[in-house]
Parts: structure tokens; C-alpha cells; sequence
């Protein structure tokens, strides 16, 4: 079993607020890293998927960054909105096919 | 669009019952997952396919099978239900390998009594 840790595990924000969490992974054997948003009563749907090390992916106010050297990832949320209340997840696969999520961040925007 | 569909959101069983998840994806996906959430552990792997009538077990697979006659559905077995089954319970599906986006259906909610 692979350690796939996020932090924090909750966060309250208003609502403008600009936020970021991390995700931390082994740094050995590195193929890919997931960041997931689960919105409650929805499916989790995924935001990105990077490969490498230094990459920055961006959706919008959400972006990401990959070290897969020190084996972390940051996702930023710029201008938090209450839509982007959600658990954001992380998750790294192995060669096998098999993915290792993190328990998440919970994120709440105030209005 | 992608479509992932598990036969039932909420479902409730009974100690030693036999109980059948299924899952259905509508894009050809290669690969299947079968997840459980459970609060502070977040997502755990239990079984996948990357191929009909293959499976791999995952982390925790005691007390769970998987069936996959068909490259589209993906079928959870809890062989004699416990109550530490009681789980959300979350399916995926992935064109490629580990470099393909999940694509999650909406979760069963399985409570055993």
C-alpha cells in the first residue's frame, strides 16, 4: 500500500479568498498524479491528470503544480466561489493499474 | 460524454445476505475499478479489471468478488454481507492505464443490517 497524504483535511474560506492544499506521494516510481473534485451527492470528476515533474495544469481559477522529485503536489483555487465547496482528491497510480487516493481536503467557501 | 451507472444509489441488506453491485459504462473503457469511502480513509481499492474476465485484487478484498462477462459491466459480489460492508460504494472507469482520467459512477450506499 502506497501513502498518498493531503493536508489539510478541511478548510473554511470566504468567499474571494484565494486557497491552495497539498498532496504528498512517494517520489520514487512516479507516473502519474490525479486531482479529483467530489461535490456532495455527485460523482467525483476529474480536474487533472499530470505526468511531469514540474508541469502546471490550469481549469479556470483552479491550477496545479507537480514535484515529483520531493513527491508533491499543489492544487491553488484563486477567487474561491461557494460553487467550489467540494472534497478535492488526490490520487497516484502504480504500474499495475492500481490508484492510491488520498483522504482528501474538504473545502468550504462562505459566502 | 462519459457515462458510469451503478444499479442502485441506496440499498439495504441484511447480515448474510448475498448482494450484487453492479456497474455499467458506456465508452468502450478498457478498465474498471470498485472503490468503498469510508469516513477518514477515504478511497480504497477492492477489485479491478483492465479486461473481460480478468480482475486484479486491490487493497482490500476479503470478503468481496468481482464478475466481468462483459467489457462494459462490472459486477461487486459481497458473498455473505457484514456490517463492515456498510459503505458507500463507487465504481470507475478508465480508457487507458494510469495516465487516463477515472470516471466514477454515483456511489451506492449500502447499509447491512
Amino acid at each position: 500500500i502506497l501513502n498518498v497524504e493531503q493536508s489539510p483535511q478541511s478548510l473554511h474560506v470566504q468567499e474571494g479568498d484565494s486557497t491552495n492544499f497539498t498532496c504528498s506521494f512517494p517520489s520514487s516510481n512516479f507516473y502519474a498524479l490525479h486531482w479529483y473534485r467530489w461535490e456532495t451527492a455527485k460523482s467525483p470528476e476529474a480536474l487533472f491528470v499530470m505526468t511531469l515533474n514540474g508541469d502546471e495544469k490550469k481549469k479556470g481559477r483552479i491550477s496545479a503544480t507537480l514535484n515529483t522529485k520531493e513527491g508533491y503536489s499543489y492544487l491553488y483555487i484563486k477567487g474561491s466561489q461557494p460553487e467550489d465547496s467540494a472534497t478535492y482528491l488526490c490520487a497516484f497510480p502504480n504500474t499495475g493499474n492500481q490508484f492510491y487516493f488520498g483522504t482528501g481536503t474538504s473545502l468550504t467557501v462562505i459566502p | 460524454d462519459v457515462k458510469v451507472t451503478q444499479s442502485s444509489r441506496y440499498l439495504v441488506k441484511r447480515t448474510g445476505e448475498k448482494v450484487f453491485l453492479e456497474c455499467v459504462q458506456d465508452m468502450d473503457h478498457e478498465n474498471m475499478f470498485w472503490y468503498r469511502q469510508d469516513p477518514g480513509l477515504g478511497l480504497r481499492l477492492i477489485y479491478f479489471s483492465y479486461d473481460v474476465k480478468m480482475k486484479e485484487k486491490g487493497d482490500i478484498p476479503e470478503g468481496y468478488s468481482v464478475s466481468r462477462e462483459k467489457k462494459e459491466r462490472f459486477s461487486l459480489i459481497l458473498e455473505s454481507a457484514s456490517t463492515n460492508q456498510t459503505s458507500m460504494y463507487l465504481c470507475a472507469s478508465t480508457l487507458q492505464g494510469i495516465e487516463g482520467e477515472q470516471y466514477f459512477g454515483p456511489g451506492t450506499r449500502l447499509t447491512v443490517t
